[in-house]
C-alpha cells in the first residue's frame, strides 16, 4: 500500500503561473523526498527535507513540511513548459531503509 | 558520469514465463532498489540490495527474486509471469541508505501477453 497521497491527482495551469502540489503521509518519518517523472523515463529527484525542517528552496522549488499535520507541499513558481511532468513524494515509512510513494500529481504547463 | 543504466528496455512475455532485468548503478553507488509502476500509479517497493544481500522487501510474492553481484550491479528475476506484473521496473541506486536520494534509471516496460 502507498503512504502518500497527493492532491490534486491532476493539474493544468497556464505558463508563468505557480503551481501547488500536496502531500499527505500516514507514519512518522525521517524525511520526506519529491520527485519529477516525465512520460516514459525514470524518476528524478528534486528535493529531500528532513524531519527537523519545516521549509526548504531549490532554485524555483520551495518544499514545506508540517509533521504534526503529516503534510507536505511542494510550490513550484514561474511555471515553464519543461514542468509538464508526474510529481510524487516519497517517505521512508518509520525508518525503513525503502521509500514508500504516493500517487502522483499530474502536471500540465500550458503554453 | 554514466547514471543507472537498465537492459532491456522493452519486453513482451506470455504468462507463466519467467523474466530477468539488469540493472547498473550510478557510479559510486552501493546500494540498488528495485519498483514495480502501474499505468498511472506512483512505484511500489520490490526490495533493496546491499552488499550483495537483500536488505529490505515489500509486498510482492516469492516469485519476484532478486540478486546484486560484487560490482554492485542488479538483476530482478519475475517467474511464473502473470498479466498483472505488466508494468514499468524500475531501478534506483544510492550510497549507503535506502532512503537517500535515489537516483533512478529509465526502467523496463514489461508486457504479459
Amino acid at each position: 500500500s502507498q503512504q502518500g497521497e497527493e492532491d490534486p491527482q491532476a493539474l493544468s495551469i497556464q505558463e508563468g503561473e505557480n503551481a501547488t502540489m500536496n502531500c499527505s503521509y500516514k507514519t512518522s518519518i525521517n524525511n520526506l523526498q519529491w520527485y519529477r517523472q516525465n512520460s516514459g523515463r525514470g524518476l528524478v529527484h528534486l528535493i529531500l527535507i528532513r524531519s527537523n525542517e519545516r521549509e526548504k528552496h531549490s532554485g524555483r522549488l520551495r518544499v514545506t513540511l508540517d509533521t504534526s499535520k503529516k503534510s507536505s507541499s511542494l510550490l513550484i513558481t514561474a511555471s515553464r513548459a519543461a514542468d509538464t511532468a508526474s510529481y510524487f513524494c516519497a517517505t521512508d515509512g518509520q525508518g525503513a531503509q525503502k521509500l514508500v510513494f504516493g500517487q502522483g500529481t499530474r502536471l500540465t504547463i500550458n503554453p | 558520469d554514466a547514471g543507472v543504466t537498465q537492459s532491456p528496455t522493452h519486453l513482451i512475455k506470455t504468462r507463466g514465463q519467467q523474466v530477468t532485468l539488469r540493472c547498473s548503478p550510478k557510479s559510486g553507488h552501493d546500494t540498488v532498489s528495485w519498483y514495480q509502476q502501474a499505468l498511472g500509479q506512483g512505484p511500489q517497493f520490490i526490495f533493496q540490495y546491499y552488499e550483495e544481500e537483500e536488505r529490505q522487501r515489500g509486498n510482492f510474492p516469492d516469485r519476484f527474486s532478486g540478486h546484486q553481484f560484487p560490482n554492485y550491479s542488479s538483476e530482478l528475476n519475475v517467474n511464473a509471469l502473470l498479466l498483472g506484473d505488466s508494468a514499468l521496473y524500475l531501478c534506483a541506486s544510492s550510497f549507503g541508505g535506502g532512503y537517500q536520494p535515489q537516483h533512478f534509471g529509465d526502467g523496463t516496460r514489461l508486457s504479459i501477453l
